[in-house]
């Protein structure tokens, strides 16, 4: 009966290298959120699946960015060529019930990014 | 757009004593949810409470309660009977559809022993 989990729990990487983020959802959450925590923007949505649609990635802050999300399950997202702004840490919520925002989002325990 | 402000940065309240946080949100429809979330050191972002717009009763868990003024946008945690856990981050949010949270700036509340 496992919430959210995210991996790694911290991830310390070198400016310009490329970084995956994993998120595993509650199973049976068919909608699966990542959500991006820094001190200076506060929290700030990234992404959003939901079952077989197209993600909504309106909240991707550049082409760096991007996610993927496998067999209706675990998501992953990658950061290429990782500057110093993207230092924070990412939230990962799932859902259960489709097409309603009636269900609560659940949070997973962050990866915390720290750029060098 | 939707958004949330916390006017609050910090808070500071006896043990045992109530403490009330203050949020209050922007949007254009009129049918969306409102919630607080709590995010301890640990990082963990755990759900407090919500409040379905269309209901005029305000939601109670326990020791939280809310103050909704559906005409004002306001959105109010009442924190009864602190404890030293209840210190952490608290978060004000809305979301309206099946779409993302938006979130305030974040109150710290601290609980004085």
């Amino acid at each position: 009966g496992a919430g959210v989990s995210q991996s790694p729990s911290n991830k310390v990487t070198e400016k310009g290298k490329d970084v995956e983020l994993r998120c595993d959802p509650i199973s049976g959450h068919t909608a699966l959120y990542w959500y991006r925590q820094s001190l200076g923007q506060g929290l700030e949505f990234l992404i959003y699946f939901q079952g077989n649609s197209a993600p909504d990635k309106s909240g991707l802050p550049s082409d760096r960015f991007s996610a993927e999300r496998t067999g209706g399950s675990v998501s992953t997202l990658t950061i290429q060529r990782t500057q110093q702004e993207d230092s924070a840490v990412y939230l990962c919520a799932s859902r259960f019930q489709a097409g309603t925002s009636t269900d609560t989002q659940y949070f997973g325990p962050g990866t915390r990014l720290t750029v060098l | 757009a939707q958004t949330v402000t916390q006017s609050q940065p910090e808070m500071s309240v006896q043990e045992a004593e109530t403490v009330t946080l203050s949020c209050t949100y922007d949007t254009s429809e009129s049918d969306y949810y409102l919630f607080w979330y709590k995010q301890p050191p640990s990082r963990q972002m755990i759900l407090v409470i919500r409040q379905e717009a269309y209901k005029q009763q305000n939601a109670t868990e326990n020791r939280f309660s809310v103050n909704f003024q559906k005409a004002a946008k306001s959105f109010s945690l009442k924190i009864s009977d602190s404890q030293l856990g209840d210190a952490a981050m608290y978060f004000c949010a809305v979301i309206q559809g099946a779409q993302k949270l938006v979130f305030g700036q974040g109150t710290r509340l601290t609980i004085n022993p």
